[in-house]
C-alpha cells in the first residue's frame, strides 16, 4: 500500500527556514515524480515544486523560486522540501504528493500525505 | 487569482446535477490533459478524473470530466451528501513551466 508520511511543519519567524519531510512506503520515490502542494488558511490549493523520478529536474513556483529547494534521499525513500527566507504568505499546509509517472509534466497526483502545517510569524 | 477560474460555490438538492467549470488558455488546458481533485476538509485531496474524463478505479460513476477547447467540466449527477467539499481543476502549464490549480468550486447539498 502507498503511504505518504510528510512533517516538519512548525512556527517559524521571518526569515527563518525550516525543512519539511515526506516519508514514501509501498513504492521506490526513483520511480516516481514528486510534488509539493500548499493551501494557506481560507485559500485553494497551490502548486510549489516538482522532481522528476530521477531528480535530475526540479521546477517550482515562481512565489518560491530561490527560496525553496526540493530534494530526495532514494536511500530513506524521503523527500524534502527546504524552505529558506520564509515570509507570512509562505503560512499554509504543505501536502507532498506522488505523480504517477517518472516525468512531471504529465499524469496526475495519485497519493497525497496528511499534510503538515507551517507558520510564519513573530 | 488562480491561472485556471472556476466559480467558487456551486449547490444543489440531493439527487441533482451539479456542474462546474474550469476556464484556461492555450498554455495549459488547450494543449495539456486536465484532473479533477476533491478535498474535504482536514483531509488529503482525491483524485476524482484525470486526463479530462478518465475516473480511477473507486470513483463513483456519478462523477464525470470533460473538455473542450481550453475549457473543462465537471459534473456531479445524483449528488449526495457526502459530496460536499472542495473540487480543484489541474493542469500543466507549459508557459510557466508548472502545475496550475483552479481556485476550487465549494460544493454544498441543500
Amino acid at each position: 500500500e502507498v503511504q505518504l508520511l510528510d512533517s516538519g511543519g512548525d512556527l517559524v519567524q521571518p526569515g527563518g527556514s525550516l525543512r519539511l519531510s515526506c516519508v514514501a512506503s509501498g513504492f521506490t520515490l526513483s520511480t516516481y515524480a514528486m510534488t509539493w502542494v500548499r493551501q494557506a488558511p481560507g485559500k485553494g490549493l497551490e502548486w510549489v515544486s516538482s522532481i522528476n523520478h530521477s531528480g535530475g529536474s526540479t521546477y517550482y513556483a515562481d512565489s518560491v523560486k530561490g527560496r525553496f529547494t526540493i530534494s530526495r534521499d532514494t536511500s530513506k525513500n524521503t523527500l524534502y522540501l527546504q524552505m529558506n527566507r520564509l515570509r507570512a504568505e509562505d503560512t499554509a499546509v504543505y501536502y507532498c504528493a506522488k505523480g504517477i509517472f517518472g516525468v512531471v509534466q504529465i499524469g496526475y497526483f495519485d497519493s497525497w500525505g496528511q499534510g503538515t502545517l507551517v507558520t510564519v510569524s513573530s | 487569482q488562480s491561472v485556471l477560474t472556476q466559480p467558487p460555490s456551486a449547490s444543489g438538492t440531493p439527487g441533482q446535477r451539479v456542474t462546474i467549470s474550469c476556464s484556461g488558455s492555450s498554455s495549459n488546458i488547450g494543449i495539456n490533459t486536465v484532473n479533477w481533485y476533491q478535498h474535504l476538509p482536514g483531509t488529503a485531496p482525491k483524485v476524482l478524473i484525470y486526463s479530462h474524463d478518465q475516473r480511477p478505479s473507486g470513483v463513483p460513476d456519478r462523477f464525470s470530466g470533460s473538455k473542450s477547447g481550453t475549457s473543462a467540466s465537471l459534473a456531479i449527477s445524483g449528488l449526495q451528501s457526502e459530496d460536499e467539499a472542495d473540487y480543484y481543476c489541474a493542469a500543466w502549464d507549459d508557459s510557466l513551466n508548472g502545475w496550475v490549480f483552479g481556485g476550487g468550486t465549494k460544493v454544498t447539498v441543500l
